[in-house]
């Protein structure tokens, strides 16, 4: 009965290969949220879709983009990876973004290697 | 723009001691409260939010806190720690004019001792 499901739970990729991450939900929740969080560090939120809206992050690197084909799928792709993009990367979800206090609710998230 | 401190970066404390993980935040406007654990290699789980109301807010796994206004706190507390208590704990913070986005703290990481 899982409800946000990312994969795979370990990644690793070549500096400057594009890489790919999955996050899905069995929740219909309309928001999904991408997060990187590095070693000892919070989660630090990338961008997020409100349905089929994109929100980024002012201050999240254009290396990384975000494609929601569906409300069950949500990819982060990282199309030239560098050494100081080795993190944890978490998907979220919530059940609408016009409702302050949501709950998110959390993945297991993809540790992301870059060698 | 809003912050969250989490005061202290590690926290050792025996098996069945109380344990307070502190979190204070600066905001200019209300705002709303979370805490979560995560546990290694786990995303993260919450644990328990303060929206309005009642200032003790009871959560999961015996956890409770209290949101403070006045010293703009939030501490996290538990009577009694068992060894599974042990992983890291994320004060969050989410202002009211910016519906489901939230700032984290950096975490503390408690680590329950038999």
């Amino acid at each position: 009965d899982a409800m946000v499901i990312q994969n795979p739970r370990y990644q690793v990729t070549q500096f400057g290969k594009p890489v790919t991450l999955s996050c899905s939900q069995t929740l219909n929740h309309n928001v999904m949220y991408w997060y990187q969080q590095k070693s000892s560090q919070a989660p630090k939120l990338l961008f997020h879709y409100y349905d089929k809206d994109f929100n980024n992050e002012a201050d999240t690197p254009d290396n990384f983009q975000s494609r929601r084909p569906n409300t069950s799928f949500c990819f982060l792709d990282i199309r030239s990876p560098g050494l100081g993009d080795a993190a944890m990367y978490l998907c979220a979800t919530s059940r609408q973004s016009g409702l302050v206090g949501e709950t998110q609710y959390f993945g297991p998230g993809t540790r992301l290697l870059v060698l | 723009a809003q912050s969250v401190t989490q005061l202290d970066s590690q926290v050792p404390v025996f098996e069945e001691a109380p344990v307070e993980l502190r979190c204070n935040y600066s905001s200019s406007v209300s705002v709303y409260l979370f805490w979560y654990v995560q546990y290694p290699n786990q995303g993260l789980q919450l644990l328990l939010k303060y929206l309005s109301g009642s200032t003790l807010v009871k959560g999961i796994n015996g956890f409770e806190a209290e949101f403070n206004k006045s010293q703009t706190s939030f501490h996290l507390r538990k009577p009694s720690v068992h060894i599974s208590d042990t992983a890291e704990y994320f004060c969050a913070v989410s202002l009211n004019t910016n519906a489901g986005k939230s700032t984290f703290g950096d975490g503390t990481t408690l680590t329950v001792k038999p």
